[in-house]
C-alpha cells in the first residue's frame, strides 16, 4: 500500500518568517495531496490540496509545490503568525485507481508540530 | 461546525467489553470515513464506506467492525478483539465523485479503555 513520509516532526520559527514541510510518498498512481492543519484536541481541518496534474498551488501565504517524478509535496507558509502553531499533516490518496472511480481512505504523514516563536 | 458529528466526546469502558462510537453526517455525502490517531502518530485509516450497505477495510480493521444501513450513519464498534482500543477515533465523509474531494473530519472521540 501507499506509504507517507513527513519532515520534520517539529518545526520552529520566527514569527514572520517562513516554513517549509516535506513529504515523500510511495506509489506513483497517487493523484491528490491534502494538506491538514489540527490544533491540539481539535478535528483536522484541510488548508490546502493539490491534484497530480497540477505542480503547483497558492492560496494567500499558503502554496503547495507537487514533484511526481520525484514523489514529493511540500507545504510552504509565508509570513508567519502565531495563529500558525498547529501540528500540520500531509496525505496521499489513490483515489478511483483501485476502486472503480469510489472513495479511496487518505494515507497520513506522522504529522509536523509547528512552533511560531514571537 | 455542523455537519458531521461524533458522540461522545470522551468516552470510558472496561477492557474486555464492546463499545459502539457514533458517526452522523447531514451533508448529504455518500461517502464515510473511521480513522484512528494516537499520539504523535498521523491518521490511520480503519473502515471506509462508498455507498449504503457497503464498506472496505482499510489498513488497521482487525478488532473493529462497522455497519452503514442509512447514508447519514456510519458508526464505528470497537471489540475486545481490538489490542490497543485507547486512542484518538475521527470520523470523515466526502462527496463521491470520479476526483478525490475535501474529507471533513467530525470532532473526534476520545476513547479510553482500562
Amino acid at each position: 500500500g501507499e506509504n507517507v513520509e513527513q519532515h520534520p516532526s517539529t518545526l520552529s520559527v520566527q514569527e514572520g518568517d517562513s516554513a517549509v514541510i516535506k513529504c515523500t510518498y510511495s506509489d506513483s498512481a497517487s493523484n491528490y495531496f491534502p494538506w491538514y492543519k489540527q490544533e491540539l484536541g481539535k478535528r483536522p481541518q484541510l488548508i490546502i490540496d493539490i491534484r497530480s496534474n497540477v505542480g503547483e498551488k497558492k492560496d494567500q501565504r499558503i502554496a503547495v509545490t507537487l514533484n511526481k517524478t520525484a514523489k514529493h509535496f511540500s507545504l510552504h507558509i509565508t509570513e508567519t503568525q502565531p495563529e500558525d502553531s498547529a501540528v500540520y499533516f500531509c496525505a496521499a490518496s489513490i483515489r478511483g485507481v483501485y476502486s472503480g472511480g469510489g472513495a479511496d481512505g487518505l494515507t497520513f504523514g506522522k504529522g509536523t508540530h509547528l512552533i511560531i516563536q514571537p | 461546525d455542523g455537519g458531521i458529528t461524533q458522540s461522545p466526546k470522551y468516552l470510558f469502558r472496561k477492557e474486555g467489553q464492546n463499545v459502539t462510537l457514533s458517526c452522523e453526517q447531514n451533508l448529504n455525502h455518500d461517502a464515510m470515513y473511521w480513522y484512528r490517531q494516537d499520539p504523535g502518530q498521523g491518521l490511520r485509516l480503519i473502515y471506509y464506506s462508498q455507498i449504503v450497505n457497503d464498506f472496505q477495510k482499510g489498513d488497521i480493521a482487525e478488532g473493529y467492525s462497522v455497519s452503514r444501513e442509512k447514508k447519514e450513519s456510519f458508526p464505528l464498534t470497537v471489540t475486545s478483539a481490538q489490542k490497543n482500543p485507547t486512542a484518538f477515533y475521527l470520523c470523515a465523509s466526502s462527496i463521491q465523485r470520479e476526483i478525490a474531494y475535501e474529507q471533513y473530519f467530525g470532532p473526534g472521540t476520545r476513547l479510553t479503555v482500562t
